[in-house]
């Protein structure tokens, strides 16, 4: 079957860094999503992954390794606005989107 | 770019009406359109990927009968919830895909339903 896993929760300190961990087993890739969702409110688009490396994007950093199944979204001087569930989401050889079950990231003062 | 908007963003309704959710694309024409609901504490359930033009292919557990989903043009399409009973209440989300290589998807800010 496919799967995705992430944490179910996190907590980390304001200004700090955190590494939310994504693992996958799918039936074919064709990239990898990770989105930020606020509590009530839709998925945002963070990241897309598709070759092996670290992509960065301000404060926001994601990684992907094909081989080990694998990829981390990189937090750096988190804000207390990033508390939110990050979702990770991978892209199958149907070209459907297999979601995980998303990391709640708690920022504390 | 790339905004996708749907309406109502909320709605109450009573048991054993319908209710009608639109999703449009509004500064691009989306080839593919999803619809997912979400539980609280949840992550997202994909319930149908429609196409322009086409029957909506529904999920495995997803009534088809239930959730009617019409894609009539490729910047619109709505999910209708017949006969809503109160386990329908959910944030339903539609999003679009834009047909580029990524194969992003852009999501619209959800609905949320409460049948009472």
């Amino acid at each position: 079957g496919q799967n995705i896993d992430q944490p179910t929760e996190m907590t980390a300190t304001e200004g700090a860094i955190v590494q939310i961990n994504c693992t996958y087993q799918t039936s074919g890739f064709n990239g990898l999503f990770w989105y930020q969702q606020h509590a009530g409110e839709a998925p945002t688009f963070l990241s897309y992954n598709v070759l092996d490396g670290l992509e960065e994007k301000g404060r926001f950093s994601s990684f992907l390794s094909r081989s080990k199944g694998y990829s981390y979204l990189l937090l750096k001087e988190l804000q207390m606005k990033d508390s939110a569930s990050y979702l990770c989401a991978v892209t199958d050889s149907n070209y459907q989107l297999i979601w995980g079950a998303g990391t709640k990231l708690i920022i504390k003062p | 770019g790339a905004v996708v908007s749907q309406h109502p963003s909320r709605v109450i309704c009573k048991s054993g009406t319908s209710v009608k959710i639109e999703c449009r694309s509004l500064d691009f024409q989306a080839t593919t359109m999803f619809w997912y609901r979400q539980f609280p504490k949840q992550s997202l359930m994909l319930m149908a990927t429609s196409n322009e033009g086409s029957k909506a292919t529904y999920e495995q557990g997803v009534e088809k009968d239930k959730f009617l989903i019409n894609h009539a043009s490729l910047t619109l399409s709505t999910l209708t919830v017949t006969s809503a009973h109160p386990e329908d209440s959910s944030f339903y989300i539609c999003s679009a895909h834009t047909g580029t290589s990524t194969y992003e998807q852009y999501f619209g800010p959800g609905t949320r339903l409460t049948v009472t």
